[in-house]
């Protein structure tokens, strides 16, 4: 059956640009999480919906991130202003309610330049 | 909150060796430990995982072990080939809702010779 997808699967960006990632979660699964990963580092945790709820965002790393889920289902991180230190792959992942198995997308390379 | 180190950051097998990667955590509270495979340009895919209330767990060429007392985790793959060349990641969360976000660990970069 159909995964995650994320899109677009790479974006560049001019410092001070916004810009919009999009996660399509596998169908059913009510748990969505976006991760941030460095070049050469494992995946750090940015934020967690359940359905529509975003019930964490410690993760994100200032105002200018920003991500919503408004109908339960498909999910969009949104960085204001991207600065160099943006630059990272941003992974989303999902799973089931109660579930501990998450499954990921490809990601969304981001270069801001 | 939890902090999980991993090593060896690279390997370096030949074919049909194994391969042994090992993660530490640090917050008792965690009871759910994932590895994943990651290859060039994907993203990560879940190949193994355990709970806290089993020991060991394996599935064909790979097993994964949990040492609750001492707070690590292993991942052994027996017969390597080539295909399992990929940097892999342990992880660790403590439940389901909100305590379901991963930690991960830094990665181990394994590299199957012929």
């Amino acid at each position: 059956g159909a995964g995650v997808s994320q899109s677009p699967r790479y974006k560049v960006a001019k410092r001070g640009q916004d810009v919009a990632l999009r996660c399509d979660p596998i169908s059913g699964h009510v748990s969505l999480f976006w991760y941030q990963q460095a070049l050469g580092q494992g995946p750090e945790f940015l934020t967690y919906f359940q359905n529509e709820a975003q019930l964490d965002k410690s993760g994100l790393p200032s105002d200018r991130f920003f991500a919503e889920r408004p109908e339960g289902s498909v999910s969009t991180l949104k960085i204001q202003r991207t600065q160099q230190e943006d630059s990272a792959v941003y992974l989303c992942a999902s799973s089931l309610v109660g579930g501990n198995e998450q499954f990921f997308g490809p990601g969304t390379r981001l270069t801001v330049l | 909150g939890e902090n999980v180190e991993q090593h060896p950051s690279t390997l370096s097998v030949q074919e049909g060796d194994s391969a042994v990667i090992k993660c530490t955590y640090s917050d008792s509270a965690s009871n759910y430990f994932p590895w994943y495979k990651q290859e060039l340009g994907k993203g990560p895919q879940l190949i193994i995982d355990i709970r806290s209330n089993v020991g060991e767990k394996k599935d064909q060429r790979i097993a994964v072990t949990l040492n609750k007392t001492a707070k690590h985790f292993s991942l052994h793959i027996t017969e390597t080939q080539p295909e399992d060349s990929a940097v892999y990641f342990c992880a660790a969360n403590q439940g389901t809702g909100t305590a379901s976000k991963l930690t991960f660990g830094t990665g181990t970069r394994l590299q199957v010779t012929l």
